[in-house]
């Protein structure tokens, strides 16, 4: 166990629709970090945010965004959902901003149908 | 960007055996982590290791820095090995950012 939550496990929707991910980092850890998995793309970073702020940014759809929040949590919304948003996606925690390790939570998978 | 590369692509074992993934990537980093993703897909820590060599039970990795390399052994491998293992390093545009590369494929079979 890593430490960092996800929920929920496992998501269904329908394309058009809106969901919303949750993260909570390990205990003291200051940075959030998203990243998708699909099968076509691997693993491939989104975005990440340190003590509330939005850090850095990757190939992140602009049907996404996310925030954190004082209490250090975050969420991951993806909206006007399609076909090949399908993936897990994982959210991972560090204690600082960057140079550190990164434990990444047990995943949110999506289907999008 | 930075490019990692991983090989082999995939690894059939038989239990009991050793075997060696490699990782070689690009450009200089200041660190690079070893994860297993197991047939559930959960991603699990297994190295952090910027330079030289560390040891957790049956797994080691080497890290060789300057010649931009890392090795992850497997000895004495079990079923429970089998899995996704992924190398990821700092891009270089952004330190909290980690490239993946595309994982070495193990199947450990009794």
């Amino acid at each position: 166990d890593s430490g960092v939550t996800q929920t929920p496990k496992h998501l269904i929707t329908a394309t058009g629709q809106r969901v919303t991910l949750r993260c909570s980092p390990r205990s003291g850890d200051l940075s959030v970090y998203w990243y998708q998995q699909s099968l076509d793309q691997g693993l491939q970073f989104l975005i990440q945010y340190y003590n509330g702020e939005e850090r850095a940014k990757g190939n992140i759809l602009e049907r996404f965004s996310a925030q954190q929040f004082p209490d250090l949590h975050s969420e991951l919304n993806l909206s006007s959902l399609e076909l090949g948003d399908s993936a897990l996606y994982f959210c991972a925690s560090s204690v600082a901003t960057g140079g550190n390790t990164q434990y990444f939570g047990p995943g949110t998978r999506l289907t999008v149908l | 960007g930075i490019q990692v590369e991983q090989s082999p692509p995939d690894l059939i074992l038989q239990e009991g055996a050793n075997s060696t993934l490699r990782c070689n990537f690009s450009d200089s980093v200041n660190n690079l982590q070893w994860f297993h993703q197991n047939p559930w897909g959960q991603l699990i820590n297994l190295f952090y290791i910027p330079s030289g060599t560390k040891q957790n039970g049956r797994l080691s990795a080497t890290t060789v820095a300057t010649e931009r390399y890392s090795l992850l052994y497997i000895s004495s491998s079990q079923t429970t090995d089998s899995g996704v293992y992924f190398c990821a390093v700092p891009s270089t545009d952004s330190w909290g950012k980690l490239q993946f590369g595309a994982g070495t494929q193990v199947v450990v079979t009794p």
